[in-house]
């Protein structure tokens, strides 16, 4: 069974139109994450939210907007997508991520914005 | 930024132990060394962590420096799925929640 799946794998759009991806958890964590990795290779996180309440929010342009339904559940809405937004997006869930648990991540999303 | 330094690269033979060094000399008293790794295409993979003691399971094996300036992670023996990028991470707190800060790690190549 895989423990954090995110779907779509691939997602190729064009530049101004409005996606989302989802991610979900089947481990019962309390913490769920998103990260983006560029064309360089560098990983860097976006957002947290433990118990579907807002923890991180990194310097992330205001046309990310991540919704989580459930503690099981994390989705990413990006709005107006611009070319620069092509990038691997991982999603990752920890026990409690207050408490320095280990991540876990998600298969990830390969987004090319044409 | 990345509070940690690894060499870019290093080659290893199937079967020997792979040694991966990294340096955090400015690490606080009480922030952990992490290790994950990315095999290619694949979400990032945690591996081990430590404080000051040595850490193992029964991926790897953490070796921490006592004045804790740098560390060693050791895959006893290599084999080929082992080929990745290894991230040396130390733990950052932020409004409570921990966030990883990746470097740019070390890519290591397990050859036959």
């Amino acid at each position: 069974d895989t423990a954090v799946s995110q779907t779509p794998k691939y997602l190729v759009t064009q530049m101004g139109n409005d996606k989302s991806i989802k991610c979900e958890q089947n481990l019962g964590h309390d913490t769920m994450y998103w990260y983006k990795q560029d064309s360089k290779k560098f990983l860097k996180i976006m957002f947290s939210y433990n118990n579907k309440e807002l923890i991180i929010n990194e310097t992330v342009p205001n046309r990310f907007s991540p919704k989580s339904p459930d503690k099981a559940h994390l989705n990413l809405h990006i709005n107006s997508l611009e070319l620069g937004d092509s990038a691997v997006y991982f999603c990752a869930s920890s026990q409690d991520g207050r408490k320095g648990y280990e991540q876990y991540f998600g298969p990830g999303t390969r987004l090319t914005v044409t | 930024d990345a509070k940690t330094t690894q060499p870019p690269s290093m080659d290893c033979a199937e079967g020997r132990a792979a040694n991966l060094p990294c340096n955090h000399s400015t690490i606080s008293g009480n922030e952990y060394v992490y290790w994950y790794r990315q095999i290619h295409s694949q979400g990032p993979q945690y591996i081990i962590h430590g404080l000051k003691n040595n850490e193992t399971n029964e991926m790897a094996s953490l070796i921490i420096t006592e004045d804790r300036k740098s560390s060693t992670l050791i895959l006893p023996h290599a084999t080929l799925r082992d080929t990745a990028v290894y991230y040396c991470i130390v733990r950052a707190k932020l409004y409570n929640t921990d966030k990883l800060i990746f470097g740019t790690g070390t890519r290591l190549q397990v050859f036959p």
